[in-house]
């Protein structure tokens, strides 16, 4: 069974730029999670979605969004892109129901320049 | 709210040795633990998970972990490390199971499992 895959693997954008990262999860998983990862503040978490519609939210502005097709597949946003936001992106997805095992992809790394 | 504590970013430890990494967490409800490993440019490897039953935990690669109520503690052991164990270890918590939540991992701020030839 393939594993979670991400794309692209790597990022380079500017300031004041958007970027769509992609996540395809494990196939028969519904439930999606996206974390950043910086070397100051560590695997912070995002937004989980299931079954399209967002079930959780972390403590990030609203520049950051997503949203999850009808094939479990999901896309995050980043408008208006700062400094800041250069980090390691990762997708983890799980089954949704009754389970906290959650697999991660290798992450999309985003550089701001 | 929770929280995960791990003690000590950096480790070193000898081929053969013991590998120790501490874990401390903070849960209002039982929680749900985990360990991750990471290696370079590579996401996160599940390496075991305490839900509920039995306190110890075997996990891949001869790693285990003892959930302790108690000490509120999940510490990872491996008695004897190896080259190939040098990577970054996450210890992360989550919420128990409840109808039609979301689950969301709380992670540590890492360790760095350095091993010495």
């Amino acid at each position: 069974k393939a594993g979670v895959t991400q794309t692209p693997r790597y990022l380079i954008k500017t300031r004041g730029q958007q970027v769509t990262l992609s996540c395809s999860p494990i196939s028969g998983h519904r439930s999606v999670s996206w974390y950043q990862q910086t070397p100051g503040q560590g695997l912070q978490f995002l937004f989980e979605y299931f079954s399209e519609t967002q079930r959780n939210k972390g403590n990030f502005p609203g520049r950051f969004s997503g949203r999850q097709f009808s094939n479990s597949r999901s896309e995050m946003n980043v408008s208006t892109l700062e400094l800041g936001d250069s980090a390691l992106y990762l997708c983890a997805s799980s089954l949704g129901a009754g389970n906290n095992e959650q697999f991660f992809g290798p992450g999309t790394r985003l550089t701001v320049l | 709210a929770q929280s995960v504590t791990q003690l000590g970013s950096h480790v070193s430890v000898s081929e053969g040795a013991l590998v120790l990494l501490r874990c401390n967490y903070s849960s209002s409800v039982p929680p749900y633990l985990f360990w991750y490993v990471q290696y370079p440019n590579q996401g996160l490897q599940l390496l075991l998970k305490y839900t509920t039953g039995a306190t110890l935990v075997k996990g891949i690669n001869g790693f285990e972990a003892e959930f302790k109520k108690s000490e509120t503690s999940f510490h990872l052991t491996k008695p004897s490390a190896h080259m190939s164990d040098a990577a970054e270890y996450f210890c992360a918590v989550s919420d128990t199971l409840s109808s039609g939540s979301a689950r969301q991992l709380t992670f540590g701020s890492g360790t760095q499992l350095t091993v010495l030839p």
